[in-house]
């Protein structure tokens, strides 16, 4: 079976530009989590959808949005690019959301230049 | 407020000898689960072991173990017999499950394996 996957890996992009990074989560899982990972440090959680619906967001601007769809891909998107959005993006999956195991995409590294 | 921490920045293990990383947390929450994940160089987390909080027993998963100690909100992870390939960034977190649902990580410790 394949494991979560992200595209693209690498991304460039300018200040004030938007960007979509995608997650294919693992076949059978039903929820999906955002975090951002910026050079350094672990981990920050940005969202989390259930069956399409958002299931938690963390404390990130409005400038951060996701949606989840039918087939229980998942989309993040980010408005008016910023330096400091410069990280890794991963995706991650799980059965449901108080599944014991949480299973990480490769990440997408954007850089904002 | 900082829930995980990892106070060790980095470590040095020599091969085929056990190693500690250490896992303190806070959480008033009574449900809660907590992960170890392994990052290599090429960025993707690597799922290591989970351990419940209503769990009694230590979760092994082959040569990782997690020796939890919930009154004192401790949940070190002990690799035996390291290899060269378990040089990593080690990141332990915890997801409260009735509080939004998010997985809080940790800073994270860089394991180093020395041949």
């Amino acid at each position: 079976d394949a494991g979560v996957t992200q595209s693209p890996t690498h991304l460039i992009k300018t200040r004030g530009q938007q960007v979509t990074l995608r997650c294919s989560p693992i076949s059978g899982h039903k929820s999906v989590s955002w975090y951002q990972q910026v050079l350094g440090q672990g981990p920050q959680f940005i969202f989390q959808y259930y069956e399409k619906e958002e299931r938690g967001r963390g404390n990130f601007p409005d400038r951060f949005s996701a949606r989840q769809f039918p087939n229980y891909s998942s989309e993040l998107n980010v408005n008016a690019l910023l330096l400091g959005d410069s990280a890794l993006y991963l995706c991650a999956s799980s059965v449901d959301t108080l599944n014991t195991e949480a299973f990480f995409g490769q990440g997408t590294r954007l850089t904002v230049v | 407020a900082q829930k995980i921490t990892q106070t060790q920045p980095g470590m040095f293990v020599q091969e085929k000898e056990a190693v500690t990383l250490d896992c303190t947390y806070d959480t008033s929450d009574q449900s809660y689960g907590l992960f170890w994940y392994k990052q290599p160089s090429s960025g993707e987390m690597i799922f290591l072991i989970y351990q419940g909080s209503y769990d009694e027993q230590n979760a092994t998963e082959g040569r990782y173990s997690l020796n939890f100690q919930k009154a004192r909100k401790s949940a070190n992870l002990v690799i035996s017999a390291s290899q060269l390939g378990d040089s990593a960034m080690y990141f332990c977190a915890m997801r409260e499950i009735y509080n939004n649902n998010d997985m809080r990580f940790g800073a994270g410790t860089r394991l180093t394996v020395k041949p």
